[in-house]
């Protein structure tokens, strides 16, 4: 079986400062891993995805994660926080790549200080 | 970019009401999914859809949850009787083949 957890279910930063939003992961097999950022009355969209290449992924919006498989981690890191950036974040692990059947974690509420 | 649309944006029913909800999904896909998030707990599984058949299912999605693609473009989960507990955010999703899943906006369902 897979789960996630994300550790800290609200994180506030100020504007400008470094995000960072921790997930740690279980999986039997080599896990495929997703970030998705959800704004306020929107769905879900994906921010980065790791499967299996680099380990260090980029995504949209300044935003990017590393896989580190000695910690089955996936820790979602941004250099400098935006007013924007405010939303709910969601990590999700998944067996294959295609098909997939996602297992999130329970989500960190970003929080942006000005 | 194509969108993957869900109606209504919410919806209110009474307890043991049948109620339907719909979803487009992106035109091209192939697989399509349905998950739930109860207020303040995860995003959940609930099944996923593969040519015209239930490919996969999760414990939530009892009997008394039911989905269709009755046409080249709906995708709809019905709740045939429904309870307090299944008072949630409905996200439908879809996929080509390789993903990423692409997420609608949700339908807010309150059963009271």
């Amino acid at each position: 079986a897979q789960s996630v957890t994300q550790l800290g279910s609200h994180v506030s930063v100020s504007e400008g400062a470094l995000v960072l939003l921790r997930c740690n992961y279980s999986s039997s097999v080599p896990p495929y891993l997703f970030w998705y950022v959800q704004y306020p009355n929107q769905g879900l969209q994906l921010l980065l995805k790791y499967t299996s290449a680099a380990t260090l992924v980029k995504g949209i919006n300044g935003f990017e994660a590393e896989f580190k498989k000695s910690e089955t981690s996936f820790h979602l890191t941004k250099p400098s926080a935006h007013m924007s950036d405010a939303a709910e974040y969601f990590c999700a692990v998944s067996r294959i790549q295609g098909a997939q059947k996602l297992v999130f974690g329970q989500g960190t509420r970003l929080t942006i200080n000005p | 970019e194509p969108e993957v649309t869900q109606t209504p944006s919410h919806q209110v029913t009474q307890m043991g009401q049948e109620v339907i909800l719909r979803c487009v999904p992106i035109s091209n896909h192939l697989y399509f999914y349905w998950y739930r998030q109860i207020l303040g707990q995860k995003v959940e599984f609930l099944v996923s859809f593969y040519n015209n058949e239930i490919s996969e299912k999760s414990e939530i999605f009892d009997d008394q949850f039911s989905v269709e693609r009755p046409d080249g473009s709906n995708f709809t989960l019905k709740i045939r009787s429904t309870k307090l507990e299944d008072s949630a955010m409905y996200f439908c999703a879809s996929l080509d083949r390789e993903g990423p899943l692409h997420f609608g906006n949700g339908t807010r369902l309150t059963v009271t």
